[in-house]
């Protein structure tokens, strides 16, 4: 099956810097990768999803890159702000797995 | 965007009881739900797939006997945790996916379910 490894598990940064979380995964025929972010106790909520036909996609401050022939893929976040401080997931989904998680703290 | 709804979002049993989790896509024809769960500071693992009318398809580890999934209608999924024990407390998460979004798997999340089991 799919295996996504997701680093780093814990990503403090000062506010306005930026931050980058790297996922790889192990099944070529995954096509899809959303990034997910998810507040204590809550659902995690869509922030950015890529799709296999694409190398990026940016949406304001946040940006993901694939690089499907290395089976990679990350999330860069730009001017980061405290309200960014969550723990965010990659998942690769032809049959959904998510990494283990990264926790992103901004200190301002 | 399209709305999923669960319930109970929080519920505290005795051990050896049952509990049911209701999940619902309310704007959308969910052909496939996925029930995942998730404890403190750790991913999501998924549980288990559904499709609507057939048999839920477990994960390798997952008991089908203790977590009785039905997906008997396209907006409707429930997960029962049959009786229950203090170590199936944990967040409960469903998501679900149309015929829309089945090209790239594309999937909207429940809010999610805290069992309590003391």
């Amino acid at each position: 099956g799919e295996n996504v490894e997701q680093h780093p598990s814990t990503l403090s940064v000062q506010e306005g810097d930026s931050a980058v979380i790297k996922c790889t995964y192990s099944d070529s025929a995954s096509n899809y990768f959303p990034w997910y972010k998810q507040e204590l106790g809550k659902r995690p909520q869509l922030i950015i999803d890529i799709r296999s036909n694409v190398g990026e996609k940016k949406d304001q401050r946040i940006a993901v890159t694939l690089n499907k022939t290395a089976k990679h893929f990350s999330l860069h976040i730009t001017e980061t702000q405290p309200e960014d401080s969550a723990v965010y997931f990659c998942a690769a989904s032809r049959i959904p797995t998510f990494g283990r998680g990264t926790s992103l703290i901004v200190h301002p | 965007g399209a709305v999923v709804s669960q319930h109970p979002s929080r519920v505290i049993c005795k051990s050896g009881t049952s509990v049911k989790i209701e999940c619902r896509s309310l704007d959308f024809q969910a052909t496939t739900m996925f029930w995942y769960r998730q404890f403190p500071k750790k991913s999501l693992m998924l549980m288990a797939t559904s499709n609507e009318g057939s048999k839920a398809t477990y994960e390798q580890g997952v008991e089908k006997d203790k977590f009785l999934i039905n997906h008997a209608s396209l907006t409707l999924s429930t997960l029962t945790v049959t009786s229950a024990h203090p170590e199936d407390s944990s967040f409960y998460i469903c998501s679900a996916r149309g015929l829309r979004q089945s090209t790239y798997n594309e999937q909207f999340f429940g809010p999610g379910t805290r069992l309590t089991v003391l």
